[in-house]
């Protein structure tokens, strides 16, 4: 059974950094590109990142370059998100989600999220 | 970037209704979209994929079509459990977008 499970999330100050954790099972990992997702309470979905297969390419929301890191480790089945300066906009449920086929594949499963929340 | 404009952002039906939603893209994405149903405090599910290929396991009563940029996911006969919340994404660019939401009420 396909299962991702996020970690990570937490109250963090404005300015703060934070990096979360998504463990992947019941799949080959390193076959699929990887994302995370964020919603902002009670708004919709946005896409944040991407990764390959890999790690060799990666993909970010515009607005969030610069503040964003997304790695990988396929010995490890794990997907990670390390974020910096963080501003009460930032404040969601973070989703990670495999790809399917490829970069331009549907998310086919999700994680059930972990809750990030900006303030002080 | 490319927008998404979903439409409607809410709507209300009764059970049995046949219910459509539509996403029209700023620019070609070919058929890469893809429509998710979310219900509160939980992620979402993906229902269709490639603008018209139905998911392993979503009933049938939902279809997905393509006319050019515009893409519409249609429920046929409205089921009690479908009462939710209902996304496109576009996954052509390499900066994917989702559409805005439509919340699927009961009338």
């Amino acid at each position: 059974e396909v299962q991702l499970v996020e970690s990570g999330g937490n109250l963090v100050q404005p300015g703060g950094s934070l990096r979360l954790s998504c463990a992947a099972s019941g799949f080959t990992f390193s076959s699929y590109w990887m994302s995370w997702v964020r919603q902002a309470p009670g708004k919709g979905l946005e896409w944040v990142a991407n990764i390959n297969k890999d790690g060799s390419e990666k993909y970010f929301l515009d607005s969030l370059k610069g503040r964003l890191t997304i790695s990988r480790d396929n010995a490890e089945n794990s997907l990670y998100l390390q974020m910096k300066s963080l501003r009460a906009e930032d404040t969601a449920v973070y989703f990670c989600a495999r790809a399917m086929y490829d970069s331009s594949g549907s998310f086919d499963f999700w994680g059930q999220g972990t809750l990030v929340t900006v303030s002080s | 970037d490319i927008q998404m404009t979903q439409s409607p952002s809410s709507l209300s039906a009764s059970v049995g209704d046949r219910v459509t939603i539509t996403c029209r893209a700023s620019q070609s994405i070919s058929s890469y979209l893809n429509w998710y149903q979310q219900k509160p405090g939980r992620a979402p599910n993906l229902l269709i994929y490639g603008a018209s290929s139905l998911q392993s396991g979503v009933p049938s009563r939902f279809s997905g079509s393509r006319s050019g940029t515009d893409f519409t996911l249609t429920i046929s006969g409205l089921q009690p459990e479908d009462f939710a919340t209902y996304y496109c994404h576009q996954s052509y660019s390499t900066l994917q977008t989702f559409g805005q939401g439509t919340k699927v009420e009961i009338k």
